[in-house]
């Protein structure tokens, strides 16, 4: 089951603004995956992580790896309407657990 | 990039009868599959892996004579719900593990069972 703390649950900010949310774990993860679903979709996946101190872009998007390898962050910069959706976190340790947190719902005012 | 298919998309089925979910992979080889079930505003929740060739692996708490899973070929996976009944209805997905450590996602299946 569930095993990731991600935060915060929900957010509801203002077109342009700066998005930040994170996950933690209390067992080390090799690999950190950041996803976004859409309603009835499948989750897509955004950026991936596999090393420590991992910094890693994509577009207005930035995840990186926890230095003690128990926790992620995500930016979503100068956010949009279409960044709506739910965001989750998912960690494995050994590539066949991956577990994922409960998501973060963002909404995004225009 | 590397593509599941999952089929159907929705699924409507009177109580007690049995459903098939299936997942393709389409350009690649899939020896592990993997099984998920969401709740309404809830996160995913691992109910199995699926192995080519073997039987698949339940999570605690998931009925394996409930959700028979089939992995007949690296390429398909098959996620049979049985006897369902109201509390079965859930948003099912599968995905598999692609090359360099990152996992495809299938498009999900509503099941509603009445």
């Amino acid at each position: 089951g569930q095993q990731l703390n991600q935060s915060p649950q929900s957010m509801f900010i203002q077109e342009g603004e700066d998005v930040s949310m994170n996950c933690t774990s209390s067992s080390i993860f090799n690999t950190w995956l950041w996803y976004k679903q859409d309603p009835g979709e499948g989750p897509v996946l955004l950026i991936a992580l596999y090393k420590a101190g991992e910094l890693t872009s994509n577009g207005r998007l930035t995840a990186q790896f926890g230095i003690t390898r128990k926790d992620s962050f995500l930016n979503i910069s100068a956010s949009i309407p279409s960044d709506v959706g739910i965001y989750f976190c998912a960690g494995s340790a050994r590539g066949d657990d991956m577990r994922f947190g409960a998501g973060t719902r963002l909404t995004v005012k225009p | 990039g590397a593509v599941v298919s999952q089929h159907p998309s929705r699924v409507i089925c009177k109580s007690g009868t049995s459903v098939k979910i299936e997942c393709r992979s389409l350009d690649f080889q899939a020896t592990t599959m993997f099984w998920y079930r969401q709740f309404p505003k809830q996160s995913l929740m691992l109910m199995a892996t699926s192995n080519e060739g073997s039987k698949a692996t339940y999570e605690q708490g998931v009925e394996k004579d409930k959700f028979l899973i089939n992995h007949a070929s690296l390429t398909l996976s098959t996620l049979t719900v049985t006897s369902a009944h109201p509390e079965d209805s859930s948003f099912y997905i599968c995905s598999a593990r692609v090359q360099g450590g990152g996992y495809t996602f299938g498009s999900g299946t509503r099941l509603t069972v009445v």
